[in-house]
């Protein structure tokens, strides 16, 4: 799997826009981008994916630039209840490839008042 | 539908005694993983099985053993309890689709005394 970096902590206050930038400079041409939400004493759960441009869901949105070197979870006007680590992955999606997943330390968001 | 399900929720074990943490899945997915997190770190692999009949090794697998006992079982050993091995262990499973999306299981917490 391609490595990934991304920030330890951040901070940020209720009411805000929540960017969390993930690098990945050696993703593969077939690799999706795939955040994690975990909050505290539950299993992670996936929030949102994407190979390119920008996708949008309930929850979040995800920049991909063209080179896809990067990526960006943007988290519209964030709430107490988004205080959770947050992990970026990029795996293969070649049909049939189930093999493992890295976490990494993921970044920790905390939302204050 | 359960999903990915975890047994025991909480476990006290004395150093040097063993037991298995078991995993059972619903979603007829091929892959499952098994992964331990201690406090204020992130997810660690410790073995994973990329189909039926086969495991595979991931980042600290020192200390454990597992069995994919069919397509929905896949099973955790600790053969000699250490402290070092208090933690949450968490069992996740994914199927054969685009990008690394898996589901997680509500965790055992284990403590070694």
């Amino acid at each position: 799997l391609a490595k990934t970096t991304q920030p330890i902590s951040m901070d940020s206050y209720e009411g805000q826009e929540v960017n969390i930038t993930c690098s990945h400079n050696n993703i593969a041409t077939n690799d999706y981008i795939t955040w994690y939400q975990q909050f505290p004493s539950q299993g992670p759960r996936f929030i949102i994916q994407g190979y390119k441009t920008k996708v949008t869901n309930e929850v979040a949105s995800l920049f991909i630039p063209a080179d896809r070197k990067s990526s960006t979870l943007s988290l519209p006007r964030v709430s107490l209840s988004d205080t959770a680590v947050y992990y970026c992955l990029v795996g293969d999606q070649v049909s049939g490839n189930t093999g493992k997943l890295i976490f990494g330390q993921g970044t920790t968001l905390q939302v204050k008042p | 539908n359960a999903g990915v399900t975890q047994t025991p929720k909480f476990q006290v074990l004395k150093t040097g005694q063993s037991m298995t943490l078991q995993c059972a899945q619903d979603m007829n997915h091929n892959s499952m993983y098994w992964y331990r997190q201690d406090p204020g770190m992130g997810l660690r692999l410790i073995y994973y099985s990329a189909s039926e009949g086969t495991t595979d090794k991931g980042e600290v697998p020192n200390g454990y053993n597992v069995s994919r006992l069919n397509k929905r079982e896949f099973s955790l050993r600790l053969e000699s309890a250490a402290p070092s091995q208090t933690s949450v262990y968490f069992c996740a499973s994914r199927g054969r689709t685009a990008g690394p999306e898996a589901f997680f299981g509500q965790g055992t917490r284990l403590t070694v005394v």
